[in-house]
């Protein structure tokens, strides 16, 4: 079954700091990688995904992240966090069922903190 | 407006009162999941449905129930709750379940506390 870690269940950066939020999967075969944001009282929204067509992924809101196989990592970076990034972020993996279906594994989430 | 809608957002009850939680699609999707959210543990898929009357377990499936009677809705049924099911719930879509790559759209969540 695969699995996804994300290191750091909160992380405070000062507006306009790097942003890195940390995710390592476990698979056995070429994983599909996704980062969900959720902000305050909303379902998760989808940031990026990664696919297997590129290893540096853009997303939404200026996030960034890069598949980086010999590390079985999938970090989230954003150069410069604004006050707006303060959320929630889930690293997610799809695994394959029994028949024939993909679910999402999450990692258990990593709440970013920004400070003025 | 392309959403995924639950209700109700906030819902307190007793241990053992039946409860139901809407799930409701407007995007023609095929696939719909229920997750339960808890600090530190990530979502967790409860239950899963491929299409219409195609339900199946996920993950922690244990004192829930679903049905898809029609595509658009998913329902969540909680026959006799106790206080270990008190968590925010998630129901998600997607167009099909057998893409690997297919976003899950997500609804603002149910927040359910069992007394």
């Amino acid at each position: 079954a695969q699995s996804v870690t994300q290191l750091g269940s909160h992380v405070s950066v000062s507006e306009g700091a790097l942003v890195l939020l940390r995710c390592n999967y476990s698979s056995s075969v070429p994983p599909y990688l996704f980062w969900y944001v959720q902000y305050p009282n909303q379902g998760l929204q989808l940031l990026l995904k990664y696919t297997s067509a590129a290893t540096l992924v853009k997303g939404i809101n200026g996030f960034e992240a890069e598949f980086k196989k010999s590390e079985t990592s999938f970090h989230l970076t954003k150069p410069s966090a604004h006050m707006s990034d303060a959320a929630e972020y889930f690293c997610a993996v799809s695994d394959l069922g029994m028949d024939s279906s993909y679910k999402l594994i999450f990692g258990s989430g990593t709440r970013l903190l920004v400070r003025p | 407006e392309a959403q995924v809608t639950q209700n109700p957002r906030y819902l307190i009850t007793v241990t053992g009162k039946k409860l139901t939680v809407t799930c409701s699609q407007n995007m023609n999707h095929e696939y719909m999941s229920w997750y339960r959210q808890d600090p530190g543990l990530g979502l967790r898929q409860i239950y899963y449905s491929m299409n219409v009357e195609v339900t199946d377990k996920g993950d922690v499936p244990e004192g829930y129930k679903v049905s898809r009677k029609e595509k658009r809705n998913f329902p969540l049924i909680l026959e006799s709750p106790s206080p270990n099911q008190t968590s925010l719930y998630f129901c998600a879509s997607s167009v099909h379940g057998t893409e690997f790559n297919n976003e899950q759209f997500f609804g603002p969540g149910t927040r359910l506390t069992v007394l």
